[in-house]
């Protein structure tokens, strides 16, 4: 199955600011996902990362402030825009072929002060 | 719509007790998958199994066993001989049409020396 290298790993960043998460996989992959976890909470989806057109995205987020990019089918990009302390969690991409299951990077952590 | 409900949020267990982990899930798919994965303190995620909807045989791999019973919809996961290494969150996950993944709440498992 693919690898994916997500980085940062963590950060910590001003209220205001924006980070913006890189996903890179060793693979072609058919969907790429973005994900949030809140401290202690289950995994929620954020949007479907769609190559070379706008993401869908989930209820309860929107593109201002989750602009996401896949301008392939090996890379994609999440950027947590003008960020608050509530924002702080742990985010994941995935990816999957649609055969084999679903990869998981290896988590963004977070924390907004 | 697809949910995912895994009712024990904490177990405590006794290094070498067994220990099951309940799933159950709602789809009105009737090809769907199944998933289990583990989530230690470090915060990846790692692939435990996969079954598909047609597939009602339990599987085996070492201490890991699951039970999937789709007269209950449900997907239980049992550690034999439980160890200290197992203490993690782990989630139970849906996949129907889509391609996205739902997941449970999670539970977190302590194992005890």
């Amino acid at each position: 199955s693919a690898v994916i290298s997500q980085k940062p790993s963590r950060d910590i960043c001003q209220r205001g600011t924006s980070l913006t998460i890189q996903c890179q996989v060793d693979s072609q992959v058919t969907m790429m996902f973005w994900y949030r976890q809140q401290p202690g909470q289950s995994l929620t989806l954020i949007a479907t990362a769609n190559q070379g057109s706008e993401a869908t995205y989930e209820s309860g987020f929107v593109i201002d402030k989750f602009p996401i990019s896949r301008p392939n089918l090996t890379f994609s990009t999440l950027t947590v825009s003008n960020m608050s302390p509530e924002d702080s969690s742990i985010y994941l991409c995935s990816g999957t072929d649609g055969i084999y299951g679903y990869t998981f990077g290896s988590g963004t952590r977070l924390t907004v002060v | 719509a697809q949910k995912v409900t895994q009712a024990q949020t904490e177990i405590s267990v006794v290094e070498k007790e067994d220990v099951t982990l309940d799933c159950v899930y709602e789809t009105r798919d009737t090809t769907y998958y199944l998933f289990w994965y583990k989530q230690p303190p470090s915060g990846e995620l790692v692939f435990l199994i996969r079954r598909n909807s047609f597939d009602e045989q339990n599987e085996i791999s070492g201490r890991y066993s699951w039970n999937f019973q789709k007269s209950t919809s449900s997907f239980n996961f049992t550690i034999t001989a439980s160890q200290v290494v197992d203490s993690a969150v782990y989630f139970c996950a849906l996949r129907s049409a889509g391609n996205m993944l739902t997941f449970g709440g999670g539970t977190r498992l302590m194992v005890k020396p």
